[in-house]
Parts: C-alpha cells; sequence; structure tokens
C-alpha cells in the first residue's frame, strides 16, 4: 500500500517569505501522480498544485512550486512571497493513476505579520 | 474550475439513525469519489464510482455505508446506523477521468450524539 509522510506537523513562515513544505512517499510504481491541496478554516480542500511522475519538469502555478524528486520519493511545496491567506492546513497527497488519493498527515502553516 | 455542490452543510444526528449525504455535481462529470476527515486527522479514502458503479472502496467503507446516483444527478453516501465515530467532515470529489486531479465540495460536517 502507498504511504504519504508529512514530517512537519506545523511551519511557520514570516510574510513576503518563502517556505518549504516536505512530503515523501512509498510507492513501487512508476507512473502515479502527486498533488498538493489547502485546507484553510472553512475545511475545503482546495488543489494548490499537481505533478505528474512522469514530467521531469517541476510543476509551478504562480508563487507555489514544487521539487519533484523521483528517486528520492520527495515531493516538496515552496511557497514564495507568502501571504496571510496562505495561512492554512495542506495536504501532500498521491495518486496512483487510479481511483484513490491517499493523504499524508498534513503540516498547517502560520504567516507571521 | 466548477466544483460540487453538497448538502446539507452540516448535520447533527442520533446514534443509529440514517444519514444521507448528498452531492451535486456542477459539470457532467462521470467519476465521483466520497472520502472523509475525523477532526485533526488525515483525509481517507471512502469509495470511488464511475458509470453508477462502485470502482474502488476503501476497508473504512463497509456495509454501513453505500453509494448512489438515484436520479442521474446527484449522487449521495448513506450511512445506515450511525456510530459515533462516524462524526467527521464528508467530502464529495469529482474528476473527468481517473487520474485526473480531483476537485473537492466544501464538504458537510456530520455529529452523531
Amino acid at each position: 500500500a502507498q504511504t504519504v509522510t508529512q514530517s512537519q506537523p506545523e511551519m511557520s513562515v514570516q510574510e513576503a517569505e518563502t517556505v518549504t513544505l516536505s512530503c515523501t512517499y512509498d510507492t513501487s510504481e512508476s507512473d502515479y501522480y502527486l498533488f498538493w491541496y489547502k485546507q484553510p478554516p472553512s475545511r475545503q480542500m482546495i488543489l494548490v498544485i499537481r505533478q505528474e511522475a512522469y514530467k521531469q519538469q517541476n510543476a509551478t502555478e504562480n508563487r507555489f512550486s514544487v521539487n519533484f524528486q523521483k528517486a528520492a520519493k520527495s515531493f516538496s511545496l515552496k511557497i514564495s512571497d507568502s501571504q496571510l491567506g496562505d495561512a492554512a492546513m495542506y495536504f501532500c497527497a498521491y495518486n496512483n493513476a487510479g481511483n484513490m488519493l491517499t493523504f499524508g498527515g498534513g503540516t498547517r502553516l502560520m504567516v507571521k505579520p | 474550475e466548477p466544483e460540487v455542490t453538497q448538502t446539507p452543510s452540516h448535520q447533527v444526528t442520533q446514534m443509529g439513525q440514517e444519514v444521507i449525504l448528498r452531492c451535486v455535481p456542477i459539470s457532467n462529470h462521470l467519476y465521483f469519489y466520497w472520502y472523509r476527515q475525523i477532526l485533526g486527522q488525515k483525509v481517507e479514502f471512502l469509495v470511488s464510482f464511475y458509470n453508477n458503479e462502485i470502482s474502488e472502496k476503501s476497508e473504512i467503507f463497509d456495509d454501513q455505508f453505500s453509494v448512489e446516483r438515484p436520479d442521474g444527478s446527484n449522487f449521495t453516501l448513506k450511512i445506515r446506523s450511525t456510530k459515533l465515530e462516524d462524526s467527521a467532515m464528508y467530502f464529495c470529489a469529482r474528476s473527468g477521468r481517473a487520474a485526473e486531479t480531483q476537485y473537492f465540495g466544501p464538504g458537510t460536517r456530520l455529529l452523531v450524539l
């Protein structure tokens, strides 16, 4: 079974600074997809970014980018120019090209003004 | 990206009662999913539903649970005899194809007393 691990229960960043959230996963598959979801206090799950394992290029979405290391099974999220609205729980998730998403335990990000 | 709507947003029920949670896709997608998140814990996959059939389910999805799409539009999760431990946030998600990005609804907060 696939597992997803987020080793940082909490992270803190100063507004306008950069922060990196870590995620590692365990799989024997070669074709899969990785995601970061944001969960603000409203508890809605909002897609932040997606990475296909067959792509070597790291995905970027505005201030959000990933560092995908396939051999190391690592998928970190970098948030640049952090804003107060970025404060939330962030979940890393894995999809083995099938139906289910497997989520990590989450990282709570606090943004200090 | 259009998402899904979920009703009700909150539900309080007595232990042993049946509850039905509803998910209404905005666009005509074929793949639907239910996840749950117990307070303070990770998001867990329950079941995926494609072409009016269950395509995958987790160990959590036992005989107490059922899903259907009775009118070809609403996608429902029924919990037959609720237990205290069923208290959680229940999310519906949809995708255009398997392994595509899953977009989540706002969730239904279920409290079993």
